[in-house]
């Protein structure tokens, strides 16, 4: 059980296009998913915390604005990075879980974003 | 002080030896606790998860957990040169706060051959 499955698993776009990934729980609801991103040799950084039917919470120092999230169901949340720029190449992995107290979250296979 | 420590490695081992992987947090309201693996270029697996003191097993992986002490650890009995990687440890905060994870930097084992 426990299946979160986001797409696409690559992209390749040009500086100043926009890119939409996909995060879908496969076989439980979650109301709330979270989306990551992590630099080559990093640890994870959360960006933001996706809310089903309201507005998604950021992190300190992540522009709204850029990183637009949409989570319209219980089972899907999209991140649009608007107008991206090659500092912006990274992996963005998306993760949610059932939302109780002890349920761990389980994450989606990450999608590497290369901007030329 | 960070919220959730782990010591960054790397941590060499003999195939076939234990590895013992720990971790300290800082909130004592800290409610779940959970050990995930990230191999190089690829996503988190949750390996296990624990919310009461003392040890849980599953399979060749035993959790500890030391509230008091404020202590989680992950032993690997039988290391393969597979379970090389990064471990996370992760921290699931107080009610207020109870669906986001606080994440140590993570520890990179090497089980060498």
């Amino acid at each position: 059980g426990a299946v979160v499955s986001q797409h696409p698993s690559w992209v390749i776009c040009k500086s100043g296009t926009s890119v939409k990934i996909e995060c879908r729980s496969l076989d439980f609801q979650a109301t709330t998913m979270f989306w990551y991103r992590q630099f080559p040799k990093q640890s994870l950084m959360l960006m933001a915390t996706s809310n089903e039917g309201s507005k998604a919470t950021y992190e300190q120092g992540v522009e709204k604005d850029k990183f637009l999230i949409n989570h319209a169901s219980l089972t899907l949340s999209t991140l649009t990075v608007t107008s991206a720029h090659p500092e912006d190449s990274s992996f963005y992995i998306c993760s949610a879980g059932a939302g109780t107290l002890h349920s761990p979250l389980h994450f989606g296979n990450g999608t590497r974003l290369t901007v030329t | 002080q960070k919220e959730v420590e782990q010591n960054s490695g790397p941590l060499s081992v003999p195939e076939g030896a234990i590895a013992s992987l720990n971790c300290t947090y800082s909130d004592r309201g800290s409610q779940s606790f959970f050990w995930y693996r990230q191999y190089s270029g690829k996503s988190p697996e949750l390996i296990m998860f624990i919310y009461s003191n003392g040890d849980k097993e599953d399979g060749r992986f035993t959790a500890q957990l030391n509230k008091a002490s404020q202590y989680v650890s992950l032993l690997i009995r039988d290391s393969q040169p597979s379970d090389s990687a990064t471990y996370l440890c992760a921290v699931k905060g107080n009610a207020g706060n109870n669906r986001k994870l606080i994440w140590g930097l993570g520890t990179s084992l090497a089980v060498n051959p």
